[in-house]
């Protein structure tokens, strides 16, 4: 248990529809980073959030969008969905950048 | 682009040590080596991690040569549990693809 938690565990939802994935960081992890695993992509960096500021940004989708909040919980909506969204999304965090990242069990979406 | 090299695939008997290379050729002299491991569609799970020296902790065994181009990562007893795909990682902090960015790994099969 990595102390990473995401919820939902498993989301099926239409195409055209939106949804939100959730994450809580570690106990006093500052740092959250998004990303996507695909059955025929590798683990794609989406965003990194620290403190409530976006710290960088990877191959996110403009109809994508996170937020961290001032608890340090984040949140990413994916939104106007399309099969192709279909994917494992990961949330992680860290202390701070530049320490050791964990990762949650990741919230499998399914487009039908 | 991952800035490590690894074997696509290896097996290893159960029980005997899994050695697993990476090789680094361009890492700077401040940037670590950090390796995670997935195991089927759960969430990466963190290893262990080196600069320079040797390292050990519970899980296994880092072994980084002296002109830090390579890596090691030693299983010292395989079980059937440490099949997974294996991931050595030079983070990337301050770049747009995110402090991690997973290449293909080595997937690590582990044969009774």
């Amino acid at each position: 248990d990595s102390g990473v938690t995401q919820t939902p565990k498993h989301l099926i939802t239409a195409t055209g529809q939106r949804v939100t994935l959730r994450c809580s960081p570690r106990s006093g992890d500052l740092s959250v980073y998004w990303y996507q695993q695909s059955l025929d992509q590798g683990l794609q960096f989406l965003i990194q959030y620290y403190n409530g500021e976006e710290r960088a940004k990877g191959n996110i989708l403009e109809r994508f969008s996170a937020q961290q909040f001032p608890d340090l919980h984040s949140e990413l909506n994916l939104s106007s969905l399309e099969l192709g969204d279909s994917a494992l999304y990961f949330c992680a965090s860290s202390p701070r950048t530049g320490n050791t990242i964990y990762f949650g069990e990741g919230s499998w979406l399914t487009v039908v | 682009d991952a800035k490590t090299t690894q074997p696509t695939s290896m097996d290893c008997a159960e029980g005997r040590a899994a050695n697993l290379p990476c090789n680094h050729s361009t890492i700077s002299g401040n940037e670590y080596v950090y390796w995670y491991r997935q195991i089927h569609s759960q969430g990466p799970q963190y290893i262990i991690h080196g600069l320079k020296n040797n390292e050990t902790n519970e899980m296994a065994s880092l072994i980084i040569t002296e002109d830090r181009k390579s890596s090691t990562l030693i299983l010292p007893h395989a079980t059937l549990r440490d099949t997974a795909v294996y991931y050595c990682i030079v983070p990337n902090y301050g770049g747009s693809q995110g402090n991690l960015i997973f290449g293909k790994g080595t997937k690590l099969s582990v044969k009774p």
